[in-house]
């Protein structure tokens, strides 16, 4: 069972920030949150990943609380192609095996 | 990100008739790749994880005698689904990685089984 808790989907204006909660409490010492997402009929996208610290790059944000147990994906401006689901996963970088989830739906709307 | 690429991207086949999925690194070289299912409007379910090398291993329910998995070369795994019957019609999704780095996907390959 995947070991994340996401709401199944949310609505984001173009041009504003999504912000993608997840809720991951049991997550052990050695475990990443890894994010993807999935377009339609496309295999999964990976978008950033981070074990404590925030983390940044040239697609989104991640934001993980200090106690580990949630996290936040930011996509700084929203577009119409950022409609999709996001994954978020905790795993192990040993195993590298990614449970996934339900995800949540974001539908970026004009 | 690192490229992976799958072949063919979609099949059609006769109930019966066994299928072969290519999946393959296109700059990097995988040590270990997996293999996952997508039913419609479901989630990925992994199917099996596969190192360079060693026999693959299957996630529990999997039926590694109808799923075949041959892990050859650090940038070429295939999926062989044998006898196929119209329960097997799904997307299927390969992934590649170096050790302790990110996962990345292939495109999907849509089976359709008549």
């Amino acid at each position: 069972d995947a070991k994340t808790t996401q709401p199944p989907s949310m609505d984001c204006a173009e041009g504003r920030a999504a912000n993608l909660p997840c809720n991951h409490s049991t997550i052990s010492g050695n475990e990443y949150v890894y994010w993807y997402r999935q377009i339609h009929s496309q295999g999964p996208q990976y978008i950033i990943h981070g074990l404590k610290n925030n983390e940044t790059n040239e697609m989104a944000s991640l934001i993980i609380t200090e106690d580990r147990k949630s996290s936040t994906l930011i996509l700084p401006h929203a577009t119409l192609r950022d409609t999709a689901v996001y994954y978020c996963i905790v795993a192990s970088s040993n195993t590298g095996k990614l449970i996934f989830g339900q995800g949540t739906t974001l539908q970026v709307k004009p | 990100g690192a490229v992976v690429s799958q072949h063919p991207s979609r099949v059609i086949c006769k109930s019966g008739t066994s299928v072969k999925i290519e999946c393959r690194s296109l700059d990097f070289q995988a040590t270990t790749m997996f293999w996952y299912r997508q039913f419609p409007k479901k989630s990925l379910m992994l199917m099996a994880t596969s190192n360079e090398g060693s026999k693959a291993t299957y996630e529990q329910g999997v039926e590694k005698d109808k799923f075949l998995i041959n892990h050859a070369s650090l940038t070429l795994s295939t999926l062989t689904v044998t006898s196929a019957h119209p329960e097997d019609s799904s997307f299927y999704i390969c992934s590649a990685r170096v050790v302790q780095e990110t996962q990345y996907f292939g495109p999907g390959t849509r089976l359709l089984v008549l």
